[in-house]
């Protein structure tokens, strides 16, 4: 149990256009998904939480016109990555928890490597 | 400012001896710890959890010892075994707060020699 997938696990796009990844938790309701960013060698930083039908909320310092986030359903939540430039080339990671179930775990996707040139 | 902090970027043990793996907490805010495992270009695996009410807390070859007053956590992996090489992170949640965010240690690099 516990599963959540991401798509693409990888992506290479050219610079100034866009990218969606999406996240999906497969067998359980995820009344809240988070979006992380992990650089080589780092540990992950959040930058947003996304709950089902209602606004992200974004960490400090990440900008929310750049990183579009979208949670329509309780199995899916997508990050839009709009007008990509090669800083913007990382590991993302999405997370899924159910806050129905009154613990703290999150279950994460395997990742999406986005390459921007 | 690091709240959680993992003081050990690597740790190398011999296959069937103890890894013990160290985080330490600086917000008294936190209630509720967890350990995830992650192998490079893949999300992490949760693996065991503690709440504050607890000072121990036990799964197979797992175990997660808090020490509250000390604002530090361990985590006890016996015996090890070459499949257990991985990046370990301990994160940190505080009730009340945003949904549940975790805020995450360093991580460290566990390798287990045959």
């Amino acid at each position: 149990g516990a599963v959540v997938s991401q798509h693409p696990s990888w992506v290479i796009c050219k610079s100034g256009t866009s990218v969606k990844i999406e996240c999906r938790s497969l067998d359980f309701q995820a009344t809240t998904m988070f979006w992380y960013r992990q650089f080589p060698k780092q540990s992950l930083m959040l930058m947003a939480t996304s709950n089902e039908g209602s606004k992200a909320t974004y960490e400090q310092g990440v900008e929310k016109d750049k990183f579009l986030i979208n949670h329509a359903s309780l199995t899916l939540s997508t990050l839009t990555v709009t007008s990509a430039h090669p800083e913007d080339s990382s590991f993302y990671i999405c997370s899924a928890r159910d806050i129905r179930k009154g613990t703290y775990e999150q279950y994460f996707g395997p990742g999406t490597r986005l390459t921007v040139t | 400012d690091q709240q959680v902090k993992q003081n050990s970027p690597s740790l190398s043990v011999q296959e069937g001896r103890i890894s013990i793996l160290n985080c330490d907490y600086t917000n008294s805010m936190f209630d509720y710890f967890l350990w995830y495992k992650k192998y490079p270009a893949e999300g992490p695996t949760f693996l065991i959890s503690i709440s504050s009410i607890k000072d121990k807390n036990e799964d197979g070859r797992f175990t997660v010892f808090l020490n509250k007053s000390a604002k530090h956590l361990s985590l006890h992996i016996v015996p090890s075994q070459p499949g257990d090489s991985a990046v370990y992170f301990c994160a940190a949640s505080a009730s009340g707060t945003s949904y549940g965010k975790l805020t995450f240690g360093q991580g460290t690099i566990l390798t287990v020699h045959p």
